[in-house]
């Protein structure tokens, strides 16, 4: 069964660091999205990426971040200058279209550790 | 702003128990309801997506509700079992306008399910 792809599994960084998470998504999907869970935390809409566009971005999303779908296959989330408070889970999901039937598939999910 | 709230926090039950786990919305005009299940450590896990049109799915043990109005979902597990200990998330889809949306799924904090053998 297909399925959503992150690399890598853990992630230790220091502060100040740029980091690149990266996921492949479900193959035929269109939209992609980056979610995070700070431990103890709800799950937090980061941003949502269509057309090789940013459709929509919460206020989380501000310009030390960034994504990217540097080819077919990839889809990446950039954090430009990494902060103590970005140690997080960060999860990527696709789904096949935005309309209609949406659901959402999930990654194993990337472990930040800011240090 | 849409909020959702899931009760309870956490529930421990014996195995072979049927149990309700309940999901809670501000706004109800949401597009569609997804429930996740989560291991600890791990990714989210699909189990259910009701459009804001059904009243409820079904996946095997496993049938959600959905009352827009009231703007409530109910996650009902027949049978539990040992493997069913996770935590649950429900999450909803906010209907931005004209029947599309951007696809942001707004969370509730979880369910911790322990069911004991």
């Amino acid at each position: 069964e297909p399925e959503v792809t992150q690399t890598p599994s853990h992630q230790v960084t220091q502060m100040g660091q740029e980091v690149i998470l990266r996921c492949v998504p479900i193959s035929n999907h269109l939209y992609f999205y980056w979610y995070r869970q700070i431990l103890g935390q709800k799950v937090e809409f980061l941003v949502s990426f269509y057309n090789n566009e940013i459709s929509e971005k919460s206020e989380i999303f501000d310009d030390q971040f960034s994504v990217e779908r540097p080819d077919g296959s990839n889809f990446t989330l950039k954090i430009r200058s990494t902060k103590l408070e970005d140690s997080a889970m960060y999860f990527c999901a696709s789904s096949a279209r935005i309309i209609s039937y949406n659901e959402q598939f999930f990654g194993p999910g990337t472990r930040l550790t800011v240090l | 702003k849409q909020e959702v709230t899931q009760i309870p926090a956490a529930l421990s039950v014996p195995e072979g128990e049927n149990l309700v786990l309940n999901c809670s919305f501000t706004d109800s005009a949401i597009y569609n309801l997804q429930w996740f299940r989560q291991d600890p450590g791990k990714g989210l896990t699909s189990l259910l997506l009701i459009q804001s049109s059904q009243r409820e799915q079904t996946s095997g043990r496993l049938n959600a509700s959905l009352d827009k109005s009231s703007g409530r979902s109910t996650l009902y597990i027949a049978a539990s079992q040992p493997g069913d200990s996770a935590t649950y998330l429900c999450a909803v889809r906010l209907n931005l306008r004209y029947g599309t949306s951007y696809g942001k799924l707004t969370f509730g904090q979880g369910t911790i399910l322990t069911v004991h053998p």
